[in-house]
């Protein structure tokens, strides 16, 4: 398996795009999934397969990759964005989730 | 919607179970995952179950001291965790695996299972 890093937190000004990056050796050959988790409440997805985006998720949000980098880009921030964001990969049959990112809107 | 059992407190070295029940969807079609949550920290894969056959994956972290069942008619499955220690104090989520597979993600969670293993 391997490991996939986030930074620890991530501050936006309401109505900015916040970028959030995940990297690890071999997330280039691998879907990455996203995840939202607000205080007190189970993850939520929100991007799949790189930049998918689940119905009922706002357009706002959107996913990209580029080698072995991952990035979750929220645009128009709003005060509900702020939440805890992981990223999620496979690593062979074994799921590998990073150490989670804190966005706060400032 | 999944539904998970009530909280719990532990003393170190009993075990745990923790059931997870779906509602609205065909149970057995789906692989379900079990994930925790230590306080503070990221969420930590546990495994996997598929709720048709029962086929298990688990992480190597666990392996030997968790278990994976399943009850259909019940659309149910639990996560038994043996030995318990201080440290396996967090929320456990079991979260279902989309039907478009792995790569689509996991679609819907259950509320979280609070365990604390306290002496």
């Amino acid at each position: 398996s391997y490991e996939v890093t986030q930074p620890p937190s991530v501050s936006v000004s309401p109505g900015q795009t916040a970028s959030i990056p995940c990297s690890g050796d071999k997330l280039g050959d691998e879907y990455v999934s996203w995840y939202q988790q607000r205080p007190g409440q189970s993850p939520m997805v929100v991007i799949y397969q790189n930049n998918k985006r689940p119905s009922g998720i706002p357009e706002r949000f959107s996913g990209s990759k580029s080698g072995n980098t991952a990035t979750l880009s929220i645009s128009g921030t709003q005060s509900m964005d702020e939440a805890d964001y992981y990223c999620q990969a496979w690593g062979g049959n074994i799921v590998i989730f990073g150490g989670g990112t804190k966005l706060t809107v400032l | 919607q999944l539904f998970q059992s009530g909280a719990e407190v532990k003393r170190p070295g009993a075990s745990l179970k923790v059931s997870c029940k779906g509602s609205g969807f065909s149970f057995t079609t789906y692989a379900l995952h079990w994930v925790r949550q230590a306080p503070g920290h990221s969420l930590e894969w546990m495994g996997w179950i598929n709720a048709g056959n029962g086929n298990t994956q688990y992480s190597q972290k666990f392996q030997g001291r968790v278990t994976f069942t399943r009850d259909t008619p019940a659309n149910t499955v639990s996560m038994d965790l043996r030995s318990l220690r201080f440290e396996d104090t967090a929320v456990y989520y079991c979260a279902r695996e989309s039907a478009g597979g792995r790569y689509h993600g996991m679609d819907v969670w259950g509320q979280g299972t609070t365990v604390t293993v306290s002496s």
